[in-house]
């Protein structure tokens, strides 16, 4: 079956450590993208790429760092340098930036 | 930037009708989306709209006005599964990326 998929789904970590989130997809998209979630409020785009080695900043990019080294996978760190970084974090990915944009499960990450 | 404003919430019983009003302030855009979120899930693909008019995909339809910058999603004969968070989302033609409302929270109540 094709899809997204991130990995934990749970992740705790202590303040001032690095930690990465995985976001694999197997849909064949050449963009993918990261957004942060807070409780009660939208989607804030973190980073986003529109094809492999190529990525831009999104609206919050600050203590974010990204990769695209493969179509498949567009792993996202939150640095210690992120300030507030406890959210859920969800990854997409779309044929086209802009395009019908489909999401995998999520990662909820707890920075205690 | 882009600014896009959605009601909070709405309560509505079963078998209702539902409105969902975005309006959206941007540079340059290029269309209208609309995704569903359950609670704790991911937010899935409901419609798009680049032009005017009425977009309709069973019990959901969309519209697109872009002279008033204004787009609706309407949910017809709501069930208990439809409640649930809805985003309008806005594509922009400067670099084609989504920029998402707050939000509407759905409460479809027995």
């Amino acid at each position: 079956d094709g899809g997204i998929t991130q990995s934990p789904k749970y992740l705790f970590r202590k303040e001032g450590q690095n930690v990465t989130l995985s976001c694999e997809q197997n849909l064949n998209h050449d963009a993918m993208y990261w957004y942060r979630q807070d409780p009660g409020q939208g989607l804030r785009l973190i980073y986003y790429s529109q094809i492999v080695n190529d990525f831009q900043k999104g609206d919050i990019a600050e203590g974010y760092s990204v990769s695209r080294e493969k179509k498949e996978s567009f792993p996202l760190t939150v640095t210690s340098a992120q300030k507030n970084p406890t959210a859920f974090y969800l990854c997409a990915s779309s044929i086209e930036v802009g395009g019908e944009q489909f999401f995998g499960p999520g990662t909820r990450l707890t920075v205690l | 930037g882009q600014s896009l404003e959605q009601p909070s919430e709405v309560t509505a019983v079963e078998g209702a009708i539902v409105q969902i009003n975005c309006t959206y302030q941007t540079s340059g855009f290029y269309g209208l989306s609309w995704y569903q979120q359950h609670d704790g899930g991911a937010p899935t693909f409901l419609s798009y709209n680049a032009l005017d008019g009425l977009e309709e995909t069973g019990r959901f339809s969309s519209f697109l006005s872009r002279s008033d910058s204004y787009g609706y999603l309407l949910l017809q004969e709501l069930q208990m599964k439809d409640s649930a968070s809805y985003f309008c989302a806005v594509r922009t033609t400067n670099d084609y990326k989504l920029s998402f409302g707050a939000g509407t929270t759905v409460t479809v109540r027995a």
